[in-house]
């Protein structure tokens, strides 16, 4: 079973920020918070990823509390295209298969 | 990075039949994964394909229901044998670099529907 607890969905306005959190509390010290996402009909796509800094990138922001249970990613100005279903995912960055939850579905409205 | 294909990208197959599914990296990987996502539901890891060895699979999963090949580092193929309606569901092939970075990444899915 995942070790994440994500809500399972969100409505966000277009051009507003949209901030999904994942609550990662058995995560040990070794394991990435890794953020994909699903839009319909399509395989996942790689978002962003953290061990315990908060970062960013051209798609994202990642923001991971001190102690590392929980994070939150920013998807500072959403477009309709960012509907999706957003998995976050720990791991330990040893190249084995993802252990996928089951996600929050994300819907940006109009 | 690295681009998959997967062929066929759907299919319509009748029950008790055979479809196997190709993926395709356009760079050399040690190890893929098959995913299976039923309808509506997340994505469930299937089976590990390492070039050289059998099929690792996860629990649920066996390998006369789901054979896999894996004949080199760019290559692999999963068949979805003695298809019921209960196998309906998008297959995914994925991979993973291993080292500091290892996003992975995944194939676009055969949308498999079993009648």
């Amino acid at each position: 079973d995942a070790k994440t607890t994500q809500p399972p969905s969100m409505d966000c306005a277009e051009g507003r920020a949209a901030n999904l959190p994942c609550n990662h509390s058995t995560i040990s010290g070794n394991e990435y918070v890794y953020w994909y996402r699903q839009i319909h009909s399509q395989g996942p796509q790689y978002i962003i990823h953290g061990l315990k800094n908060n970062e960013t990138n051209e798609m994202a922001s990642l923001i991971i509390t001190e102690d590392r249970k929980s994070s939150t990613l920013i998807l500072p100005h959403a477009t309709l295209r960012d509907t999706a279903v957003y998995y976050c995912i720990d791991d330990s960055n040893s190249g084995y298969a993802l252990n996928f939850g089951k996600g929050t579905s994300l819907l940006v409205t109009p | 990075s690295a681009v998959i294909s997967q062929k066929p990208s759907r299919d319509i197959c009748q029950r008790g039949t055979s479809l196997t599914i190709q993926c395709q990296v356009d760079s050399q990987v040690t190890m893929m994964f098959w995913y299976r996502q039923q309808p509506g539901q997340s994505l469930t890891l299937i089976a590990t394909a390492n070039q050289g060895s059998e099929a690792t699979y996860e629990s649920g999963f066996v390998i006369d229901k789901f054979p896999i090949s894996r004949p080199n580092l760019t290559f692999s193929t999963l068949t979805v044998s003695n298809m019921s309606p209960e196998d309906s569901s998008i297959y995914l092939c994925s991979v993973r670099g291993v080292g500091l970075n290892t996003e992975a990444f995944f194939g676009q899915g055969t949308r498999l529907t079993v009648v």
